[in-house]
């Protein structure tokens, strides 16, 4: 099956700091998502971006599909951006299955 | 009232109980999954139910026994559990089976402890 690998698994940044985080796949992709998980355990959709490139506020996200990765942006971070972050992909060929990484923790300093 | 509803939020249960988690959305989907998160390991896809019609069974155990009556409510039916099925069970819809151009919304979890 396809394989979905996020780096770094872990990251720790002070307030403000800017950070990157990447989604590998290893297949092609008819769908990718970005979640954030809180500390409550739910879930928070943050892009659907099979492709191209999407801004919502401090965060943005691209996908270069024909290279199989994908790219989260948070800028100026906040202690309220803590939590797991998740990249799923979904293969080209209308698989049932949308598979998940291992997810990056990131942890936000004051 | 968010999109997806999880009851109840936290389940201890006993290895010979029986349970049931529940799983509403009020989105207008028509594709409802069941995904388990355990410690130190990524979300694992269970149980998929397209327009009511189970269309995925991912190598589960038979103690787990999904239910869907209709497209908007999901329930996952728990017996006779181990310890180590104690992790974070999370619901999910899309709009449809399938994943070209459709996000999947998740709900809250029920996080689920098996003594």
């Amino acid at each position: 099956g396809i394989q979905v690998e996020q780096s770094p698994p872990d990251l720790i940044l002070q307030e403000g700091a800017n950070s990157t985080l990447r989604c590998n796949f290893s297949d092609s992709v008819n769908n990718l998502q970005w979640f954030h998980q809180n500390p409550w355990g739910q879930l928070i959709n943050l892009f659907y971006i099979p492709s191209g490139t999407k801004q919502n506020g401090r965060l943005s996200a691209t996908t270069v599909a024909t290279e199989r990765y994908s790219l989260l942006y948070i800028s100026s971070s906040q202690t309220t951006d803590s939590g797991v972050y998740f990249c799923a992909v979904a293969l080209q060929g209308g698989s049932e299955k949308l598979v998940f990484g291992k997810g990056t923790k990131l942890t936000v300093n004051p | 009232e968010t999109g997806v509803t999880q009851t109840p939020r936290h389940l201890v249960m006993g290895m010979t109980n029986k349970k049931s988690l529940k799983c509403e959305q009020h989105l207008g989907h028509n594709a409802m999954y069941w995904y388990k998160q355990s410690a130190k390991k990524p979300l694992e896809l269970m149980f998929v139910y397209n327009f009511k019609e189970q269309t995925e069974n991912n190598s589960v155990p038979s103690r787990f026994s999904p239910e869907c009556p209709n497209s908007s409510h999901l329930f996952l039916h728990l017996h006779t559990l181990q310890p180590e099925d104690s992790a974070l069970y999370l619901c999910a819809s899309s709009q449809e089976g399938g994943w070209t151009n459709t996000e999947a919304f998740f709900g809250q979890g029920t996080r689920l402890t098996v003594v």
